[in-house]
């Protein structure tokens, strides 16, 4: 069955330093992957997608993410981490066990950026 | 920027009463979806609608589940008989043509029953 793990309840990182949270996947064949931020009573918000093509996709507010086939990862990343990064940030797939657009989630991961 | 909206923000209701989420998806879009979130726990989907009937829906969309956009601009969700368990975020999104683009949600309905 497709799914998706994020290993990280939370990532705590200080500001201007470099952030990762870190998501697999497992499914057959090639997904297509998502990352969403959710900002407290916010809805979720897009951040960037991998559909095919270049493994390395840029996204909103200078997030990028790596499609890496053979670890079945999909890590999202920022050079230099803000404050207002804070949130609970999900990786998602699709596309794969039915053609609907169907989201499967993983169980979030709580980024931290302190001063 | 073009949203989607959903009312009520907070629903409370008794144990066995049905009550009806609704949203606005944004105005072009086709393909809409509503997710859940029980505390704590990950988003899951529940639903897919296109083209006016259901393409796909989950096992916890059960009988006492429906969908329906009434009056085309309107995307409701109704739980005819409410359970302590359905107690949680509900979350509308939708995408432009094309379902595999990235979905756009709603800030949610947090359903408590009691």
């Amino acid at each position: 069955a497709q799914s998706v793990a994020q290993p990280e309840d939370q990532v705590n990182v200080a500001e201007g330093n470099p952030l990762t949270v870190k998501c697999t996947y497992s499914v057959s064949g090639n997904p297509y992957l998502f990352w969403y931020v959710q900002y407290p009573n916010r809805g979720l918000q897009f951040l960037l997608k991998y559909i095919t093509g270049d493994n390395l996709v840029k996204g909103s507010y200078g997030f990028e993410a790596e499609f890496n086939k053979s670890q079945t990862s999909f890590h999202l990343k920022k050079p230099s981490a803000l404050v207002s990064d804070s949130a609970l940030y999900f990786c998602a797939s699709s596309g794969l066990s039915s053609n609907t657009g169907k989201l499967i989630f993983g169980q979030g991961t709580t980024l931290q950026v302190k001063p | 920027e073009p949203e989607v909206t959903q009312t009520p923000s907070h629903q409370v209701t008794q144990m066995g009463q049905e009550v009806i989420l609704r949203c606005v998806p944004i105005s072009n879009h086709l393909y809409f979806y509503w997710y859940r979130q029980i505390l704590g726990q990950k988003v899951e989907f529940l639903v897919s609608f296109y083209n006016n009937e259901i393409s796909e829906k989950s096992e916890i969309f059960d009988d006492q589940f429906s969908v329906e956009r009434p009056d085309g601009s309107n995307f409701t969700l109704k739980i005819r008989s409410t359970k302590l368990e359905d107690s949680a975020m509900y979350f509308c999104a939708s995408t432009r043509p094309g379902p595999l683009g990235e979905q756009f949600f709603g800030p949610g309905t947090r359903l408590t029953v009691l």
